[in-house]
């Protein structure tokens, strides 16, 4: 079944203690990316990769990091996670064609909370 | 920067009334144009799609056609049911992201 996976489903974490939210997708996808959803605020984009080891950064990129070693994985990581960073975490990922982004698939989310 | 407006909700509707949700987006260069749903406690699915003006994107009976000279994707559906309660989000394919709206959430009553 074509899927992108994320783990944990929810966390919650304290201040400062490093975390990291893992994604894969089993769609040979080119393009990933990650969002974060809060009231009020709809989807932004944190962090995106067209492509092994081609990352950029997306509209709330501080206080994140990310990673792309391998085409099917897109782990996010939370050096020193602060209260602001509770949210709501999607990943997606995507063929990229030459118009660009393609249909983006969802992970089912994580929601972070960080005491 | 490329923006995408949508209506704000909450939207109440009664089972079996009409449903408009409206977008309007930026106009720079020639994006496809997404509806996406999220039901509660779930991720972002795709509802339907249209890559290119006149495009008319179905899908479980909501529509939308992609109108280049109002720069709009609204979506409507004839009769609404109450499985249709979930936030709608409107987004447009940008070179290295899909831009969203902010969501409507729409809440439909028996």
């Amino acid at each position: 079944e074509a899927q992108v996976t994320q783990n944990p489903r929810y966390l919650i974490t304290v201040t400062g203690k490093k975390l990291t939210v893992t994604c894969s997708q089993n769609m040979n996808h080119e393009y990933m990316s990650w969002y974060r959803q809060d009231p009020g605020l709809g989807l932004r984009q944190i962090y995106y990769s067209m492509n092994v080891e081609v990352t950029d950064k997306g509209d709330v990129p501080e206080g994140y990091k990310v990673s792309r070693k391998e085409k099917r994985n897109f782990p996010l990581i939370l050096e020193s996670p602060s209260p602001n960073q509770t949210s709501l975490y999607f990943c997606a990922s995507s063929l990229f064609r030459d118009r660009g982004v393609d249909t983006q698939y969802f992970g089912p989310g994580t929601r972070l909370t960080v005491l | 920067g490329d923006s995408v407006t949508q209506m704000e909700g909450p939207v109440t509707l009664s089972e079996e009334a009409f449903l408009t949700i409206n977008c309007t987006y930026t106009a720079t260069g020639y994006p496809s144009l997404f509806w996406y749903v999220q039901y509660p406690g779930e991720g972002l699915q795709l509802l339907l799609k249209a890559t290119k003006a006149d495009d008319k994107g179905s899908n479980k009976g909501f529509e939308a056609t992609y109108r280049k000279e109002t720069t709009s994707f609204h979506l409507e559906k004839g009769s609404v049911q109450v499985s249709d309660s979930a936030v709608y989000f409107c987004a447009r394919g940008s070179q290295g992201n899909l831009i969203f709206g902010k969501g409507t959430k729409l809440s439909v009553k028996p």
